[in-house]
């Protein structure tokens, strides 16, 4: 799986929109962007993924550059319970299907403001 | 609530003693891992089933031994830990045949070994 490069805190203001980088220069054609989030001392929570289009789902928008080189997880409107690590993860397609582990690194802290 | 249970949440345990570690999912997947997480280290995979089938060993230390009798239950089986074994451990499941897998994570188990 390629390598993620993430920023290791950021602040944000509460109400405004969180905007969180990710390099991935050395991704593949056959590699997706996967982003979880982990609140203090819960298990991680999957918050969306995408191949190369962009993506939006209830909790957040994922912008992926079209070289695919780097891409953003925007959370619109930030609230206090934003709070949390948040990962960047780069896995491989199986093409039949199957189990991989998550290679985690260490994410970006963000800390919402109020 | 994510799907995935463990229990317990908390476990204290000297070197000489045996415990287990319990995990249960509600969400019909065929998959199931072990996470570990150590103070301030990324999240790191320790074992993956599928289909009941173990298709993973992270170079895990024969002290942790992981059960998994069914696709529904995972058990990791302590014996003789050091302390440097405490830490958070995180039960997941996915699909497991799905070319996309999201992993839904349990709340973890919290163990400190003295």
């Amino acid at each position: 799986d390629a390598k993620t490069t993430q920023p290791p805190s950021m602040d944000c203001a509460e109400g405004r929109a969180a905007n969180l980088p990710c390099n991935h220069s050395t991704i593949s054609g056959n590699e997706y962007v996967y982003w979880y989030r982990q609140i203090h001392s819960q298990g991680p929570q999957y918050i969306i993924h995408g191949l190369k289009n962009n993506e939006t789902n209830e909790m957040a928008s994922l912008i992926i550059t079209e070289d695919r080189k780097s891409s953003t997880l925007i959370l619109p409107h930030a609230t206090l319970r934003d709070t949390a690590v948040y990962y960047c993860i780069v896995r491989v397609v199986r093409g039949g299907g199957g189990a991989d582990g998550l290679t985690f690194g260490k994410g970006t802290h963000l800390i919402i403001q109020p | 609530e994510t799907g995935v249970t463990q229990t317990p949440r908390h476990l204290v345990m000297g070197m000489t003693n045996k415990k287990s570690l319990k995990c249960e999912q509600h969400l019909g997947h065929n998959a199931m891992y072990w996470y570990k997480q150590s103070a301030k280290k990324p999240l790191e995979l320790m074992f993956v089933y599928n289909f009941k089938e173990q298709t993973e060993n992270n170079s895990v230390p024969s002290r942790f031994s992981p059960e998994c009798p069914n696709s529904s239950h995972l058990f990791l089986h302590l014996h003789t830990l050091q302390p440097e074994d405490s830490a958070l451990y995180l039960c997941a499941s996915s699909h497991g045949q799905g070319v996309v897998e999201t992993q839904y994570f349990g709340p973890g188990t919290r163990l400190l070994v003295l």
